[in-house]
């Protein structure tokens, strides 16, 4: 298995709702991110775990709860989010801590739509 | 600090012609240089990097791209092109070994025409 599977594709929400972004791998990649992509920007970096801790967070707003509960698996709680966190979110996968040798793996993203 | 510069935000061009998407970068680090390609609606898939030795890379789909340490450069090439490359092209370096040095180029949208 060489993939990152990222549930749901796409995600219709209220302001005043709470759901979750799914992501998983199983390459025993021991660091998972999660990234943020507005339209026809690149990818913006917003949460890094290592080894199942959390070891950066982009001075990202509240309302995006990240969670590592074991190693293949990387969840994003949303909750009261605004329209301008409409987005495509991106999880990614890497082989070790900090380790670039092999690149990232990406999943296929969530669209997030926020009304 | 370090950057990425995209030179070109958008490249057509007709198929079967050759394509060059250029990616200058500057780092105070030894640094890893990738090439991601996004088709619409779509994550990122990696085509090709450099990490050390021979400075021309080949990666998938024909692409091909060379390291060029004194221009700081790491240009995209393919020899002939097809409809199905159109796609958004990211050129993106790590420095060294730190979280804190993975940055993004802004994007090129190489655009394939019949």
């Amino acid at each position: 298995d060489t993939e990152v599977t990222q549930t749901p594709k796409h995600l219709v929400m209220g302001m005043t709702n709470k759901k979750s972004l799914k992501c998983e791998q199983h390459m025993g990649h021991r660091a998972m991110y999660w990234y943020k992509q507005k339209a026809k920007k690149p990818p913006e970096l917003m949460f890094v775990y290592s080894y199942e801790k959390l070891s950066i967070n982009e001075s990202v707003p509240s309302r995006f709860s990240p969670e590592c509960p074991n190693s293949s698996l990387l969840n994003l709680h949303l909750h009261a989010l605004q329209p301008e966190d409409s987005a495509l979110y991106l999880c990614a996968s890497s082989q070790e801590d900090g380790s670039m040798v092999y690149g990232y793996t990406f999943g296929s993203g969530t669209r997030l739509t926020v009304v | 600090a370090q950057s990425v510069t995209q030179l070109d935000s958008q490249v057509p061009v007709f198929e079967e012609a050759p394509v060059e998407l250029r990616c200058n970068y500057s780092s105070s680090v030894s640094v890893y240089l990738f090439w991601y390609v996004q088709y619409p609606n779509q994550g990122l898939q990696l085509l090709l990097k450099y990490l050390s030795g021979s400075t021309l890379v080949k990666g998938i789909n024909g692409f091909e791209a060379e390291f060029n340490k004194s221009q700081t450069s790491f240009h995209l090439r393919k020899p002939s092109v097809h409809i199905s490359d159109t796609a958004e092209y990211f050129c993106f370096l790590a420095g060294g070994t730190s979280y804190g040095k993975l940055t993004f180029g802004q994007g090129t949208i190489l655009t394939v025409h019949p």
